[in-house]
């Protein structure tokens, strides 16, 4: 199946910027989005994108696109502790036969330090 | 709404007991799926579904069985219980032309010993 990569962690410290980056393989995924799971929790989606986009903005959160690369990320402007979660890439390539279930990342741990 | 709901929120099997995992949603949802969710491996898809009466097999199907009669249930059934079957497990569930818009259940924490 197609790979959805992304760094396992990322820690920073709060108020800072935090940059979560992702490569996806299908450079035809029309699709991509960022999910948020916080402890004990199930996922919840935070941002998409579609991908005749470039960048995408929703207050403190900032998508960026580069399909010649295949690369995503996720900015958080002014990272706060509550911030602290697993950081989900998704795509939901063309190839999935028509049943358009999206393919995960692995997660990027984001550790927020006060 | 309640959403995706999940029972049990824990379990505990025997190696080769069976048992079934129970998801439900009110949202009127086409879509619904099951997932694995292990250390350093992200979301595993099991099982999905398109609609009622229809299911196929996503990336780790084996040990695994599904049924759609509803469009609101979606249960998980584990046939012969393995350590490897440890993990946590989520249901979700979609709109058909929202396809990226998963809402996710709580979860169930399952280990096989």
């Amino acid at each position: 199946g197609e790979d959805v990569e992304q760094s396992l962690f990322l820690s920073v410290r709060e108020g800072d910027s935090s940059v979560i980056n992702c490569t996806y393989t299908d450079s035809s995924s029309t699709y991509l989005y960022w999910y948020k799971q916080e402890p004990g929790a199930g996922l919840q989606l935070l941002t998409y994108i579609f991908s005749n986009m470039d960048m995408k903005q929703d207050q403190r959160l900032t998508v960026l696109l580069n399909k010649k690369d295949k690369h995503l990320s996720l900015r958080i402007a002014d990272t706060q502790t509550g911030d602290s979660a697993i950081y989900f890439c998704a795509e939901i390539p063309p190839s999935s036969g028509g049943s358009y279930i999206p393919t995960f990342g692995r997660g990027t741990s984001l550790i927020v330090h006060p | 709404n309640a959403g995706v709901t999940q029972t049990p929120k824990f379990q505990v099997l025997k190696t080769g007991q069976s048992m079934t995992l129970q998801c439900a949603q009110d949202m009127n949802h086409e879509y619904m799926s099951w997932y694995r969710q292990d250390p350093g491996m992200g979301l595993r898809l099991i099982h999905y579904s398109v609609g009622a009466g229809i299911t196929d097999q996503g990336e780790v199907p084996n040990g695994y069985n599904v049924s759609r009669s509803t469009t609101e249930d979606f249960p998980l059934r584990l046939l012969s219980a393995a350590p490897s079957q440890t993990s946590v497990y989520f249901c979700a569930s979609s709109y058909a032309g929202d396809f990226g818009e998963q809402y996710f259940g709580p979860g169930t924490r399952l280990t096989v010993t």
